[in-house]
């Protein structure tokens, strides 16, 4: 059975700090790596893609991503209260199939 | 101008009824998805098609089933419905042609059976 594999939390974190979210994943032969952001009630959204070892950045949002250890995060610097959110962690197993973690829920104390 | 939509956004029903939830992506993906969130918020994969042809069709009960008219639309009907159909369905899409794999997803439509 391929999972993905998420703490739960909740992540409480002091605004303008940095967030760190992890992920490790049981498919040794997985290439794509997402990671969604979802608000409370409503749809996730993909803030993030990672495909290559190394660190991929955007904005605040940096994703990193360690194959041999099967092991992809989330870096979320100056984090502000509207980060607050459940981050999803997905891989991308083949034959259109995606596997989501059940996310950690993030929370960005004012 | 709503990349993919789906209806109806809540849907509260008795047991044993028949009900669907329509979706359409107009951002000319190849393939769309069906997912249900559980109450702790953990997305699983029911059925999946690329261009109108079923890839996908997880472990669900065969009262659910999924129909692609085209491209655009992805629809999930459910007969008898039960009170362990209580969740969130999510369509979602992607180019799955072009390697993309990331999701757009929609809105969600929260089913509750009573």
């Amino acid at each position: 059975q391929k999972e993905v594999e998420q703490n739960s939390g909740p992540l409480s974190v002091p605004e303008g700090a940095i967030a760190s979210l992890n992920c490790t994943y049981s498919d040794r032969g997985s290439q794509s790596f997402f990671w969604y952001r979802q608000y409370s009630g409503k749809s996730p959204e993909l803030i993030m893609s990672i495909y290559s070892n190394g660190d991929k950045e955007d904005g605040r949002f940096t994703a990193q991503l360690n194959k041999a250890s099967q092991y992809v995060s989330l870096l979320i610097r100056d984090s502000q209260p509207s980060d607050s959110a459940t981050y999803l962690c997905a891989v991308y197993t083949g034959g259109f199939k995606t596997i989501f973690g059940a996310g950690t829920r993030l929370f960005v104390k004012a | 101008d709503t990349a993919v939509s789906q209806t109806p956004k809540y849907l509260v029903t008795q047991m044993g009824n028949d009900k669907s939830i329509k979706c359409e992506q107009n951002l000319g993906h190849d393939t769309m998805y069906w997912y249900k969130q559980d109450s702790k918020k953990f997305l699983k994969i029911m059925f999946s098609y690329n261009n109108k042809e079923l890839i996908i069709n997880e472990t669900v009960p065969n009262r659910f089933s999924p129909k692609s008219p085209d491209k655009a639309h992805l629809n999930l009907h459910i007969n008898s419905l039960e009170l362990g159909d209580s969740a969130v369905y999510f369509c979602a899409s992607s180019q799955v042609s072009r390697n993309s794999y990331g999701y757009t997803f929609g809105s969600g439509t929260r089913l509750t059976v009573v």
